[in-house]
Formats: C-alpha cells, sequence, structure tokens
C-alpha cells in the first residue's frame, strides 16, 4: 500500500539559510500534519491543514510556514535557520479531520543545521 | 494545557516475559488514544489504537487498556521477542474539535534481553 511520502531525506543548510520540506500524503487523504523531532525527544506537533486550510497549530516558530496545495501535498518553508531547527521533521497524513482517524507518519526529512 | 505523561521511560524485559507501559491524560476531552513504535532514525509506527468508547482492545501479542475515568491506558506486550526493542509513544487526541493534533508521551525506551 502507498505510503506518505517526504523530500528530501536529508537536508543540510548552514544558519540564516532556508529549507523547504515536500510531503506527499497517502492517497485520498485530505489532512496533513508537521511534527519536529529532536534527539530522544518525543515529536512535537507544528501544524495542520485539512482540505488545504489550517486547521491546527502547534509551536511552530513564526520563522516557519506551511500550506496545503490542490493536490493535497503540503510543504513546509523554514526560513533564518537556527541551530536548534535541527531535527527529524514527520509528515503524517489521515484520511478525515475530527474522526479519530489514524495519523500515519512519512519516513522524515533529517535536517542539519550548520 | 493537554499533557501525556507516560511510565517507565525505560522497560528491560527478559525474552518470552511481558512489557506494560502506562499513560496518564489530563484533558478530559480525549477520545482516542494511539500508541506508536518507533526504531531508531525510523518513523513513528502505529501498532494499536483505541477510542474512547472501549475499554480494552487485543491484537495478537499486544494490546491496550483504557480506564476514562481515572485517564490512564496502557500499552502490554507479551511474550516479547527481540524484534520488540524500540521507542514506544503513547498519545491522545481530541477530534471533533480544532485541536486535531496527536499529544505525545515522552516514549519508553524498551529493551528485549535474549
Amino acid at each position: 500500500a502507498a505510503g506518505v511520502i517526504q523530500s528530501p531525506r536529508h537536508l543540510i543548510k548552514e544558519k540564516r539559510e532556508t529549507a523547504t520540506l515536500k510531503c506527499y500524503p497517502i492517497p485520498r487523504h485530505d489532512t496533513v500534519y508537521w511534527y519536529q523531532q529532536g534527539p530522544g525527544q518525543d515529536p512535537q506537533f507544528l501544524i495542520s491543514f485539512y482540505e488545504k486550510m489550517q486547521s491546527d497549530k502547534g509551536s511552530i516558530p513564526d520563522r516557519f510556514s506551511a500550506q496545503q496545495f490542490s493536490d493535497y501535498h503540503s510543504e513546509l518553508n523554514m526560513s533564518s535557520l537556527e541551530l536548534g531547527d535541527s531535527a527529524l521533521y514527520f509528515c503524517a497524513s489521515s484520511l478525515e479531520v475530527g474522526a479519530s482517524d489514524p495519523q500515519y507518519f512519512g519516513p522524515g526529512t533529517r535536517l542539519t543545521v550548520l | 494545557g493537554e499533557n501525556v505523561e507516560q511510565h517507565p521511560s525505560t522497560l528491560s524485559v527478559q525474552e518470552g516475559d511481558s512489557a506494560v507501559i502506562k499513560c496518564t491524560y489530563s484533558d478530559s476531552a480525549s477520545n482516542y488514544f494511539p500508541w506508536y513504535k518507533q526504531e531508531l532514525g525510523k518513523r513513528p509506527q502505529l501498532i494499536i489504537d483505541i477510542r474512547s468508547n472501549v475499554g480494552e482492545k487485543k491484537d495478537q501479542r499486544i494490546a491496550v487498556t483504557l480506564n476514562k475515568t481515572a485517564k490512564h491506558f496502557s500499552l502490554h506486550i507479551t511474550e516479547t521477542q527481540p524484534e520488540d526493542s524500540a521507542v514506544y509513544f503513547c498519545a491522545a487526541s481530541r477530534p471533533y474539535s480544532s485541536a486535531s493534533k496527536i499529544i505525545f508521551g515522552s516514549g519508553t525506551r524498551l529493551s528485549i534481553r535474549p
């Protein structure tokens, strides 16, 4: 079965640079979530989208923005990168917000900021 | 705010024995409780979930129990095997509202001794 796809899988950036992470949800899934996971930490919710509209917002810095496109894929844009932004970034998708549907995670993008 | 506490943080059991991980949640409106297994550097994988209208759910060697009154839920793994070694996260979510995000516990590192 098709899973969530994330690209790139690895990304190395310098401080103050920008980065764009992409997420392609499972086919027919209309909800996308972004999580940030630091070393030894639990995943922290950043932001979610349902039917191309932002549905919830967590601990996402103002330097980050995200959107969901008409084909339901999502992009997380990160500007003015800081060393502390180094982490695993996961995207998850589900079928319908508000319906207790499971969230399935992508393989993640490992971002390293030097 | 919403919080999920998870215990223990590390757990070592002999192969073939049972493992139990316990979680408590603070938001009484939570009604969906997934459990994720995460191997080092890989994505969280959904292994079982339970909804608030159910007290117990079992899938082969894995079972989850929920006590809504006490706001406790637990993961039970029986006949543990080496491949069960991983970090396990409990989580809580309250769909049917704008807050559809998953709140994760801090994780339990489970080690299976041969």
